[in-house]
């Protein structure tokens, strides 16, 4: 089946810096990539749609500025939590479906999770 | 009123019985429907697909879905242990970029040898 990695799987940062999460499609590619967000028993919530070659799409209520979304290549998009705090520590999940597949089929990376200290 | 609705649980049942799972969407036009299964701590995984009203069966896994009620549900039949997860339902909903799925909230499921 189709793999989706994340990287890194967890990451601790201090307040105010800024980190950078990888979401890779190993044996397809993907024009779309959807990066999701789950706080502690609450459900994933859509935070945008990375979009190969052009800006990424937010939702509603999710800073742009903040969350740094650049899907550089078929099978690479990049989330980038820009000056941390502790509410952004969130388990980050992302979502790929295959060109082929079409959208109804995704294939979810392992999360990264985030703790903001 | 959420896009997609469960109720949290947690839903107990012995090692054995038919597990019950029920979800409720509000936008008629989604067309796909999916259930994950969710082990803390991991990414989801997707157990089932359905598109089509009525019932769609897999291994102990029936899906069955009623459009017009907006209504999906998921029965696991002859639960095991490994089967204790949270299950989301998701539906699919047209954004500007495409499609992406909603997820509901998730159902606790704990089944006890």
């Amino acid at each position: 089946g189709a793999v989706v990695s994340q990287h890194p799987s967890w990451v601790i940062c201090k307040s105010g810096t800024s980190v950078k999460i990888e979401c890779r499609s190993l044996d397809f590619q993907a024009t779309t990539m959807f990066w999701y967000r789950q706080f502690p028993k609450q459900s994933l919530m859509l935070m945008a749609t990375s979009n190969e070659g052009s800006k990424a799409t937010y939702e509603q209520g999710v800073e742009k500025d903040k969350f740094l979304i650049n899907h550089a290549s078929l099978t690479l998009s990049t989330l980038t939590v820009t000056s941390a705090h502790p509410e952004d520590s969130s388990f980050y999940i992302c979502s790929a479906p295959p060109l082929q597949g079409g959208t109804d089929t995704q294939y979810f990376g392992p999360g990264t999770r985030l703790t903001v200290l | 009123q959420k896009e997609v609705e469960q109720n949290s649980g947690p839903l107990s049942v012995p090692e054995g019985a038919i597990a019950s799972l029920n979800c409720t969407y509000s936008d008629r036009g989604s067309q796909s429907f999916f259930w994950y299964r969710q082990y803390s701590g991991k990414s989801p995984e997707l157990i089932m697909s359905i598109y089509s009203n009525g019932d769609k069966e897999d291994g102990r896994f029936t899906a069955q879905l009623n459009k017009a009620s907006q209504y999906v549900s998921l029965l696991i039949r002859d639960s095991q242990p490994s089967d204790s997860a949270t299950y989301l339902c998701a539906v699919n909903k047209f954004i500007q970029a495409g499609t992406a799925l909603i997820f509901g909230k998730g159902t606790t499921l704990s089944v006890s040898s």
